[in-house]
């Protein structure tokens, strides 16, 4: 399977604090992509990272991508209870139109 | 207009009935996409259109039947299914091939009984 890995599965955390998910991959990337899904709903593009940046920020996200180990994280300060739902990386090899999910973290906020 | 719009939202089929999914998208893009998802888990990649030709079924069976009919529209024909296929049905599109960003629709809940 092409299928990335993803930890923590679940994560549950107060109100304010920050919120670390980390994503392993497996083939050759020009980049990597995070998305978020409400329960049961389609899924929201937060992020996008190439293959030749090694940090990006966008607003209260910062995601980190390590080629060399083929992993990324993503990183949500000062989270909200808005925030709860489950967060995903999604991979594309080189050249071809498929986006390949990780397992997935739940994020659970607490207010 | 940035929408991905699916119907129906939920749907309830019998073993031996024939429905179909729709998805839309007018933002132009060329690539469209059915994944499908159970709970607790991630999207799994059924079907890719790439300027409206199938160029990726991932080994799905046959009672799955993708139609491209214009560059906007996408169906997902049903028939046959088996309980085992109630799941989350997602269409998504993206400009070009992957690499760029995918907008999703919100699903069709499917439950076959």
């Amino acid at each position: 399977s092409q299928q990335g890995e993803e930890d923590p599965q679940a994560l549950s955390i107060q109100e304010g604090e920050n919120a670390t998910m980390n994503c392993s991959y497996k083939t050759s990337i020009n980049n990597l992509q995070w998305y978020r899904q409400n329960s049961g709903r389609g899924l929201v593009h937060l992020i996008l990272i190439r293959s030749n940046e090694r940090e990006k920020h966008s607003g209260r996200l910062r995601v980190t991508l390590d080629t060399s180990k083929k992993s990324s994280s993503l990183l949500i300060t000062a989270s909200r209870a808005a925030d709860t739902a489950s967060y995903f990386c999604a991979t594309s090899p080189p050249g071809t139109y498929k986006y390949i999910f990780g397992t997935g973290t739940r994020l659970k906020v607490l207010a | 207009d940035t929408e991905v719009t699916q119907t129906p939202k939920h749907l309830v089929m019998g073993m031996t009935n024939k429905k179909s999914l729709k998805c839309e998208q007018h933002m132009g893009h060329r690539a469209m996409y059915w994944y499908k998802q159970k709970a607790k888990k991630p999207p799994e990649l059924m079907f890719v259109y790439s300027y409206e030709k199938l160029s990726i079924n991932e080994s799905v069976p046959s009672r799955f039947s993708p139609e491209c009919p214009n560059s906007s529209l996408l169906n997902l024909h049903l028939h046959a299914l088996q309980p085992e296929d109630s799941a989350l049905y997602l269409c998504a599109s993206s400009p070009s091939r992957g690499g760029s960003e995918a907008f999703f629709g919100q699903g069709t809940r499917l439950t076959v009984v």
